[in-house]
């Protein structure tokens, strides 16, 4: 039974490029939750999903950034004209139901050069 | 200042003794859970204690919430040095729906 997965782990990408980080939940799992991680700090929320809907984005800068889960697929954290301050680790959660243990993937770490 | 902070900042401890890390959160929750984060990984899920509990236990771990004061402790046994890692506790505050809150860790270092 995989766990969730997270691709790429790690990222590249120069000023003002798009990266697309994907997230597939764990088997039967139908929430989604994206965090960022700065170095020797805690996860900070970004935005909570079901299936194609968004919950919660309140974590989410307004601009640039964008998230979806759709019906088929995994779930997609999209950050348009990437600047240095977005390099970070993200992280992907996935729940069987709101207010249960989340299950983490091991992130995908973005550097911004 | 944030949902969720942890202290001691960072422990350092001989294998064989008892870890001790606190959290206090700012409002009303519905549970607390704590996680476990090995360096350049994903959080593992330790433990939920819900807000109507004030002892729980697993393993070498055991969590107490104290919702009159707004916090937590996790206690961890009798260490390995397996168990060095950060360790994070996260809200489910009533306010904020199904979204967790974590704090900044505590990171344990456990010598051999």
């Amino acid at each position: 039974n995989a766990g969730v997965m997270q691709n790429p782990r790690h990222l590249v990408r120069r000023r003002g490029q798009e990266a697309r980080l994907r997230c597939s939940p764990m088997k039967g799992h139908s929430h989604v939750y994206w965090y960022r991680q700065l170095p020797e700090e805690g996860l900070k929320f970004m935005v909570y999903l079901q299936k194609e809907n968004i919950i919660d984005e309140s974590g989410m800068p307004k601009e640039r950034f964008s998230a979806e889960f759709p019906k088929e697929g995994p779930s997609i954290l999209r950050i348009q004209q990437v600047v240095r301050g977005d390099s970070a680790a993200y992280f992907c959660a996935s729940s069987l139901a709101g207010f249960s243990p989340l299950h983490f993937g091991n992130g995908t770490r973005l550097t911004v050069t | 200042s944030q949902q969720g902070e942890e202290d001691p900042q960072a422990l350092s401890i001989q294998e064989g003794e008892n870890a001790t890390m606190n959290c206090s959160y700012k409002t009303s929750i519905n549970n607390l859970q704590w996680y476990r984060q090995n360096s350049g990984r994903g959080l593992v899920h330790l433990i939920l204690i819900r807000s109507n509990e004030r002892e729980k236990h697993s393993g070498r771990l055991r969590v107490t919430l104290d919702t009159s004061k707004k916090s937590s402790s996790l206690l961890i046994t009798a260490s390995r040095a397996a168990d060095t890692a950060s360790y994070f506790c996260a809200t489910d505050a009533e306010t904020s729906g199904s979204r967790l809150t974590f704090g900044e860790g505590t990171q344990l270092t456990v010598n051999p």
